[in-house]
């Protein structure tokens, strides 16, 4: 299994600035990948973060709006950037261990509140 | 374009019932169907998950129902326990895009003692 942290857990944060969450896995996972929820509501995928390459991004999102860095099989940023109200939502990291389809291990989300 | 639906939004049992969630897709390439529990404040986590080839899969009291040719697959509980009360959510992936998972939209279970 893997375990995987995110920081912060959760912040408050001011129209039209940006924000990072750090997610860390405690094992080299294969694929890494970043989703958003918002509350009571199912995931959405935004992109699969690649190690040493830039991420794939799903439909309706960015690079720009969403920058990802991953440096190696263990950690990866999301940066929430020039933030709007819209953006107020759980962001939540996943780990795929190697083998690929098997089970991806969720980070706890960070929760992020933009006024 | 939601490709997986699940059914229903919400559901409410006695302890010891079987809750039963659905979800229908469309992609016949989908090959990989995971469900996913998810507690308040936490993260999902996997339940149990089934790939075609097999119409049922058990893992204690968490059953897997798979029916390809209607591209239908359930999740049943048996003997809920008030412990069961989370937000479920089934998924679908396909090998060639590389894990990404689809996630139907969440059914919240309540399980009353």
């Amino acid at each position: 299994s893997a375990v995987i942290s995110q920081k912060p857990s959760r912040d408050i944060c001011q129209r039209g600035t940006s924000l990072t969450i750090q997610c860390q896995v405690d094992s080299q996972v294969t694929m890494m990948f970043w989703y958003r929820q918002q509350p009571g509501q199912s995931l959405t995928l935004i992109a699969t973060a690649n190690q040493g390459s830039e991420a794939t991004y799903e439909s309706g999102f960015v690079i720009d709006k969403f920058p990802i860095s991953r440096p190696n099989l263990t950690f990866s940023t999301l940066t929430v950037s020039n933030m709007s109200p819209e953006d107020s939502s759980i962001y939540l990291c996943s780990g795929g261990l190697a083998g690929g389809q098997e089970t991806q291990y969720f980070g706890p989300g960070t929760r992020l509140l933009v006024l | 374009q939601q490709q997986v639906k699940q059914s229903p939004q919400s559901l409410i049992v006695q302890k010891g019932g079987i809750p039963i969630i659905n979800c229908a897709y469309e992609n016949t390439a989908f090959d990989y169907f995971p469900w996913y529990q998810q507690f308040p404040g936490k993260g999902p986590a996997l339940l149990i998950a089934i790939r075609p080839d097999v119409s049922e899969k058990k893992e204690g009291r968490f059953t897997i129902s798979f029916n390809k040719s209607a591209k239908q697959f359930s999740l049943h509980i048996m003997d809920s326990q008030p412990g069961d009360s989370a937000t479920y959510f089934c998924a679908a992936s396909k090998e060639t895009s590389g894990s990404r998972l689809t996630f139907g939209e969440g059914t919240q279970l309540t399980v009353n003692p």
